[in-house]
């Protein structure tokens, strides 16, 4: 099945620097790659999502990027802010049509 | 639109009791409705894929038993956890996407979740 590795697992900014988180991925038939955030206790929020004929999309302060020769996706976060701070997922829905998700970047945004 | 309604969003009972949880899609029919549980700190995981009108798939080592799924109807996937122990005291999170025969690229979206504490 799908197996996804996502780093870094936390990951501390100054307010307004980038945020880098990057994920990999096995299954070659791959074809959807959305990005989630979390809060603590509550729901994981879709932010963006690229679809494996896209090599790079982008939503104001947040950018995604997608490799499919090298098989590893990454989200990018310019001019952080604190709200910026939460748990951050990537996943991959491969030929078995569910979902599976990284292990979760903690990000934190220092004012 | 794509609203996913999870209720109740916290339980407290006592160890042995059986919980119900229940996934709805509010705005959109939801053919396919999966169920993730999370320990603290840890990615979801996916306990099972809940197809309307069939019976559920469920993940290597997730008991059929323990974790009953029953989707009813196009807007409404159930949980429940059978006979809770402690170790079963974690938030469980389902989602619903329009996917049903085919790989897709749909959005998948998430109720509110479910924090279950078994004393």
């Amino acid at each position: 099945g799908e197996n996804v590795e996502q780093h870094p697992s936390t990951l501390s900014v100054q307010e307004g620097d980038s945020a880098v988180i990057k994920c990999t991925y096995s299954d070659s038939a791959s074809n959807y790659f959305p990005w989630y955030k979390q809060e603590l206790g509550k729901r994981p929020q879709l932010i963006i999502d690229i679809r494996s004929n896209v090599g790079e999309k982008k939503d104001q302060r947040i950018a995604v990027t997608l490799n499919k020769t090298a098989k590893h996706f990454s989200l990018h976060i310019t001019e952080t802010q604190p709200e910026d701070s939460a748990v951050y997922f990537c996943a991959a829905r491969g030929s078995a049509r569910q979902l599976t998700f990284g292990s979760g970047t903690q990000l934190t945004v220092l004012p | 639109g794509a609203v996913v309604s999870q209720h109740p969003s916290w339980v407290i009972c006592k160890s042995g009791t059986s919980v119900k949880i229940e996934c709805r899609s509010l705005d959109f029919q939801a053919t396919t409705m999966f169920w993730y549980r999370q320990f603290p700190k840890q990615s979801l995981m996916l306990m099972a894929t809940s197809n309307e009108g069939s019976k559920a798939t469920y993940e290597q080592g997730v008991e059929k038993d323990k974790f009953l799924i029953n989707h009813a109807s196009l807007t409404l996937s159930t949980l429940t956890v059978t006979s809770a122990h402690p170790e079963d005291s974690s938030f469980y999170i389902c989602s619903a996407s329009k996917i049903r025969d085919r790989v897709s690229n749909q959005p998948q979206h998430f109720g509110d979740g479910t924090r279950l504490s078994i004393l």
